[in-house]
């Protein structure tokens, strides 16, 4: 069974660096076609793509917050860090861990399959 | 970046209704449109990738259609645990962006 898991503050401060960890099993991101992402949604708001790890260490993020984010790896314990600097009220929301695969056999096609069950973050003094 | 526009925003329905929704992307993704249903304080789940096939576990009741910039989600009809919001996401190209829902309410 596929499971992933957050972890991290609650709370933060404005400016301070938001420091989360997922922490999955069932599955090796050292196996290709595999990759660990994040994923945020504010409150009432649309899903917002943020990073993605892959197996091989490639690593993607978003433009608008590329120089804010940093996502790392450890595959001896299974775990995928994201690192957001800079933390503001608007960063407030959900932050979910996902695991992306090849879905469709033969085809270097990714899509979200598992999900963790998301960490609420919220940004105040 | 791929934006998606979805359509409707939100919509009402009954138990047993017919419901389609689209997302409609700014430039040609192929096949590359993801579905996924989200209810309220859970994550969300994928039902449809490659913009036709069906996740799964995923009830039969949800297909998919498209390629190109044009989608469609439809629940051929609709059941009382479908009320939910509905997100597409593309996986052509990073960004991987999502549209800004639909959601399905009880009429």
């Amino acid at each position: 069974q596929v499971t992933l898991k957050e972890s991290g503050p609650t709370l933060v401060k404005p400016t301070q660096t938001l420091t989360l960890t997922c922490t999955f099993s069932g599955f090796s991101l050292s196996t290709g076609g595999v990759a660990v992402g994040w994923i945020r949604q504010p409150p009432g708001k649309a899903l917002e793509w943020l990073a993605l790890i892959f197996w091989n260490d490639d690593k993607r993020y978003s433009p608008s917050l590329r120089n804010r984010l940093t996502i790392t790896k450890d595959t001896s314990k299974n775990q995928v860090v994201l690192t957001m600097t800079n933390m503001d009220p608007v960063d407030m929301g959900t932050y979910y861990c996902t695991r992306d695969t090849i879905v469709l056999r033969g085809t270097n096609y990714y899509a979200v399959d598992v999900w963790g069950q998301g960490t609420t973050v919220t940004v105040s003094s | 970046d791929i934006q998606l526009t979805q359509s409707p925003s939100s919509l009402s329905a009954s138990v047993g209704d017919r419901v389609t929704i689209t997302c409609r992307a700014s430039q040609n993704i192929n096949n590359y449109l993801n579905w996924y249903q989200q209810k309220p304080g859970k994550a969300p789940k994928l039902l449809i990738y490659a913009s036709s096939n069906l996740q799964n576990g995923a009830p039969s009741r949800f297909s998919g259609s498209g390629s190109g910039t044009d989608f469609t989600l439809t629940i051929g009809s609709l059941q009382p645990e479908d009320f939910a919001t509905y997100s597409c996401q593309q996986s052509y190209i990073t960004p991987r962006t999502f549209g800004q829902g639909t959601k399905v309410e009880f009429k």
